[in-house]
């Protein structure tokens, strides 16, 4: 299976301030296709997982243009540029590449 | 607007059945690939298996935890995908997530709790 693993698991930001997550694959995330299919999901206290970003760098409708995703390959990273009250919360990368799905341990965001 | 709506979680006694329902709406669900994903409450996300769409001739993938005990299956006339949870054991207590594709832009319901125990 495919190990993910993010840094740091935790993050104290000041709001206003940006905050970067890492996200590291075990293998290769680029599909035969030449898509790379790693997104990032944020998980509010007692609210399911939502999807932020897919293959990488696009942003699902809605989600606010101040997250943004990078990398190639096996490494990752979750940008926000400016943390907000409402971005608290866990954040995770996930695998859709190979099977099984995985997922990375998550990062615990919060304000300082 | 993307609803899913999973139901059908609750209490079940170590080697009981369960099935978990999910309804969805706001896309056209028949062409959708169909995920489920399950959490332990205050721990990390497990995924547990997919169902491709007719094109994808209904086929299932699974993870290797639940392999030959869980089975999904869908009904593309109603907009509804099932998780059959068989053998059920304390390992499987978590609240249990429908999405849309995993791979693309995917949509996550609010999750049902599935507890395990004697």
């Amino acid at each position: 299976d495919v190990v993910m693993t993010q840094t740091p698991l935790s993050s104290p930001v000041t709001l206003g301030q940006p905050a970067s997550i890492s996200c590291r694959s075990s293998q290769s995330l680029v599909y035969s296709d030449r898509n790379t299919y790693l997104s990032w999901l944020q998980q509010r206290p007692g609210q399911p997982p939502r999807l932020l970003i897919y293959k990488v760098s696009n942003r699902l409708s809605g989600v606010p243009d101040r997250f943004s995703g990078s990398g190639a390959g096996t490494d990752f990273t979750l940008k926000i540029s400016r943390v907000e009250a409402e971005d608290v919360g866990v954040y995770y990368c996930m695998q859709t590449t190979h099977f099984p799905f995985t997922f990375g341990p998550g990062t615990k965001v919060d304000i300082k | 607007e993307v609803q899913l709506v999973e139901s059908g979680g609750g209490l079940v006694q170590p080697g009981g059945s369960l099935r978990l329902s999910c309804a969805a709406s706001g896309f056209t669900f028949s062409d959708q690939y169909m995920d489920w994903v399950r959490q332990v409450p205050g721990r990390g996300l497990e995924w547990v298996g997919r169902i491709r769409s007719k094109t994808g001739k209904y086929s299932t993938d699974y993870a290797a935890s639940v392999k030959g005990r869980f089975s999904l299956s869908r009904d593309d006339s109603k907009k509804l995908v099932y998780l059959q949870m068989n053998s059920l054991t304390t390992e499987d207590t978590a609240i249990y997530y429908c999405a849309t594709d995993l791979a693309a832009g995917s949509y996550w319901g609010q999750g049902t709790l599935v507890t395990v125990s004697s």
